[in-house]
C-alpha cells in the first residue's frame, strides 16, 4: 500500500531564504507525482507534475527533483517571498489501473517579511 | 474560465438530512474524482470516475453515492448525513495517459 510522507510538516523561514520541502513515496512504482499548493480556505492549486521518467521540472521559482529509485521528491523554492506562504502537498500517482493520486500529509510554510 | 468547478461552496446540514454537490469541468477530461479533506487536512481519494464509469469506489459507506450523466460532470449525493461526515469535499479531473490533475475549489460541509 502506497504511503506518501512530507517532511517537515511545517516550516518557517525569513523571506529571501532558499528552500527546500520533502517528499517520500513507500512504492517506487509511480506513473507521475504532483505537487500543489493550498492556500487556507481554497482549492488545489497545481504546481508542477513531474513523470516517472523526468528527474525534475521548474517552472519559474519552482524546482521539483524526482528519484524514483529512493522514492523521494524535493520541491525546492528559491528567494521565498511571503506571498508563498501556504500548505505545499505532493502527489503520487499509481502504475496501476486505478489512476489515483495518493497524497502527502502536506508542509505548512509560513514566509516571514 | 474555471475548469473545474464545484457547487455549493460551503453547505450546513443537520444530521439526517440527505444533501447533494455537483462538480462540472470544462477540460474535455475523461476522468474526475472525489477526494475527501478531514480536519487535520489529510485528502483522501472516495471515488473515480472514467468516461461516466465507477472505477474507484475507496470503501465509502454506501450513505455516499457518486453520479456522472456525463464525462463533464461527477456529482455526489450523501444520505442521512452524520456529524463525521463534516469535512471539505474537492472534486478532480485528469486526462488521458494520466496527466495533470486540476482540483475545484472545495465544498465545506457543516453537519450540525
Amino acid at each position: 500500500k502506497q504511503e506518501v510522507t512530507q517532511i517537515p510538516a511545517a516550516l518557517s523561514v525569513p523571506e529571501g531564504e532558499n528552500l527546500v520541502l520533502n517528499c517520500s513515496f513507500t512504492d517506487s512504482a509511480i506513473y507521475n507525482l504532483q505537487w500543489f499548493r493550498q492556500d487556507p480556505g481554497k482549492g488545489l492549486t497545481s504546481l508542477l507534475l513531474i513523470q516517472s521518467s523526468q528527474r525534475e521540472q521548474t517552472s519559474g521559482r519552482l524546482n521539483a527533483s524526482l528519484d524514483k529509485s529512493s522514492g523521494r521528491s524535493t520541491l525546492y523554492i528559491a528567494a521565498s517571498q511571503p506571498g508563498d506562504s501556504a500548505t505545499y502537498l505532493c502527489a503520487v500517482r499509481g502504475g496501476g489501473a486505478t489512476n489515483k493520486l495518493i497524497f502527502g500529509t502536506g508542509t505548512l510554510l509560513a514566509v516571514q517579511p | 474560465d474555471t475548469a473545474v468547478s464545484q457547487t455549493p461552496k460551503y453547505l450546513v446540514t443537520q444530521m439526517g438530512n440527505d444533501k447533494s454537490i455537483k462538480c462540472e469541468q470544462n477540460l474535455g477530461h475523461d476522468t474526475m474524482y472525489w477526494y475527501k479533506q478531514d480536519s487535520k487536512k489529510f485528502l483522501k481519494i472516495m471515488f473515480s470516475y472514467n468516461n461516466k464509469e465507477l472505477i474507484i469506489n475507496e470503501t465509502v459507506p454506501n450513505r455516499f453515492s457518486p453520479k456522472s450523466p456525463d464525462k463533464a460532470h461527477l456529482n455526489l449525493h450523501i444520505n442521512s448525513l452524520e456529524l463525521g461526515d463534516s469535512a471539505v469535499y474537492f472534486c478532480a479531473s485528469s486526462g488521458q495517459g494520466r496527466t495533470e490533475a486540476f482540483f475545484g475549489q472545495g465544498t465545506r460541509l457543516t453537519v450540525v
